[in-house]
């Protein structure tokens, strides 16, 4: 059963980078894409991108000049990078694993609170 | 477009039925994946594929889908379906829906 294990800076100062790296743990890596979703405090979710084994990306069109997904096959991992971060970044940020045609999420995981404030 | 609109909330008394519905432009040619999300935790997968069920979700839950709009039905809503729910369609989610048990 796979399982998903996310990890990362929570606090950031405006202007600086976010990165989170994405542990796939108890299953395969590949026939699947690994997504990123973010939830501001009190608001709904928000799809950010994903990306496949072999590292082909899909960036949410608000957010593809800021944000990079990079995979580490060797390692099992994926990563989210966005640059130039803003108090309206702040929020916590989930990693999940793509399935099927129509790419349903499953499963999630944790989630971190990043907080970006000066 | 390729906004998903869903009610902000919905009401139903215990042990009865309920819809929460989903509309949209992409769901015409895609079916909506359905996630209960409970305060403070990381949301869940109910429903995909229009009327699928993961491991483990009960069978109260069911999906449908007829041209731009897809349901989600809890048949016998339990207390503890009170939840917030998103529909979500290729790269976008709804707005979601916050269902709470009389």
């Amino acid at each position: 059963q796979v399982q998903l294990q996310q990890w990362g800076a929570g606090l950031l100062k405006p202007s600086e980078t976010l990165s989170l790296t994405c542990g796939v743990y108890g299953g395969s890596f590949s026939y699947s894409y690994w997504s990123w979703i973010r939830q501001s405090p009190g608001k709904g979710l928000e799809w950010i991108g994903e990306i496949n084994h072999s590292g082909s990306t899909t960036y949410s069109p608000p957010l593809t000049s800021r944000v990079t997904i990079s995979v580490d096959t060797s390692k099992n991992q994926f990563s989210l990078k966005l640059t130039s971060v803003t108090a309206a970044d702040t929020a916590v940020y989930y990693c999940a694993r793509g399935q099927g045609f129509h790419n349903w999420l499953d499963p999630w995981g944790q989630g971190i609170l990043v907080t970006v404030s000066s | 477009s390729s906004e998903l609109t869903q009610d902000p909330a919905a009401s139903v008394a215990l042990g009865q039925t309920v819809r929460i519905t989903c509309q949209g432009d992409s769901l015409r040619r895609y079916y909506a994946s359905w996630y209960q999300q409970k305060p403070g935790q990381a949301p869940v997968l109910v429903l995909y594929d229009k009327n699928n069920r993961p491991s483990g979700i009960p069978d109260r839950f069911s999906g449908s889908s007829s041209g731009n709009t897809a349901s989600l039905t809890i048949t016998g809503t339990q207390a503890e379906d009170e939840a917030d729910y998103y529909c979500k369609s290729r790269m976008v989610f709804g707005g979601g829906t916050k269902l709470t048990v009389l």
